[in-house]
């Protein structure tokens, strides 16, 4: 399995707070993104990074920032969660853009 | 940007019959297009990817068709069995600078014994 590990696994807050999640990979891949998954959606992304500093918005990118300052981190933050937000958030890590995909096993956010 | 559309939300069918799984995409054809498997509760996982060059790939049990001219992939699991039963996923690029990889809502398999 890929070396992909996502933090916290299972996260509930409340509306109008701050949450991080993290995405960490031991593969040195040069591409990571963020995806989110719902009900009658599907998995839609949110943001991706192309290198450390390096990245840009997804389909469903509003209220959503993101920051890479190392090639194995990739961090999704929400300023200010909102109800909308609650889904399960997965990070996926690649070698070339828009190829293979390795998935981390997902965190689950609800927001209260 | 890109459209995907995977027509069957959900599809059941006998053991040892097989499963046609059905992915059209709306715009512009992309280089290559994936699919993936997922699990309940786990990430998906990778399958098969196959280029806009090729008409036809073969893993196993698995066949994936593309048709850049009906702008439609087409998965097949031959042989089916239980264990086959999960959702199915296709992707393809988010636009035509291939930088993301965006995927369909995911047709989901069960497979009777």
């Amino acid at each position: 399995d890929a070396g992909i590990t996502q933090s916290p696994r299972h996260k509930v807050t409340e509306t109008g707070t701050p949450v991080t999640l993290r995405c960490h990979q031991t593969e040195n891949h040069r591409y990571m993104y963020w995806y989110r998954q719902d009900p009658g959606h599907g998995l839609r992304l949110i943001h991706y990074s192309y290198g450390v500093k390096d990245t840009d918005k997804g389909e469903v990118s509003d209220g959503y920032s993101v920051s890479r300052s190392k090639t194995e981190d990739f961090l999704l933050t929400l300023e200010s969660a909102t109800s909308s937000q609650t889904s399960v958030y997965f990070c996926a890590i690649g070698d070339k853009a828009a190829g293979e995909l390795f998935f981390g096993e997902g965190s689950r956010l609800t927001v209260l | 940007s890109q459209k995907i559309e995977q027509n069957s939300e959900a599809l059941n069918i006998q053991e040892g019959k097989t499963a046609t799984l059905t992915c059209n995409y709306t715009n512009y054809s992309p280089a290559y297009l994936q699919w993936y498997r997922q699990d309940p509760g786990r990430g998906p996982v990778f399958l098969l990817l196959i280029r806009e060059n090729e008409k036809e790939k073969r893993k196993e049990r698995l066949k994936v068709t593309f048709d850049t001219t009906l702008k439609q992939s087409l998965f097949h699991i031959t042989a089916s069995q239980p264990a086959d039963s999960a959702t199915y996923l296709c992707a393809l690029a988010l636009n035509q600078a291939g930088t993301a990889l965006i995927f369909g809502k995911g047709t989901t398999l069960s497979v009777s014994s």
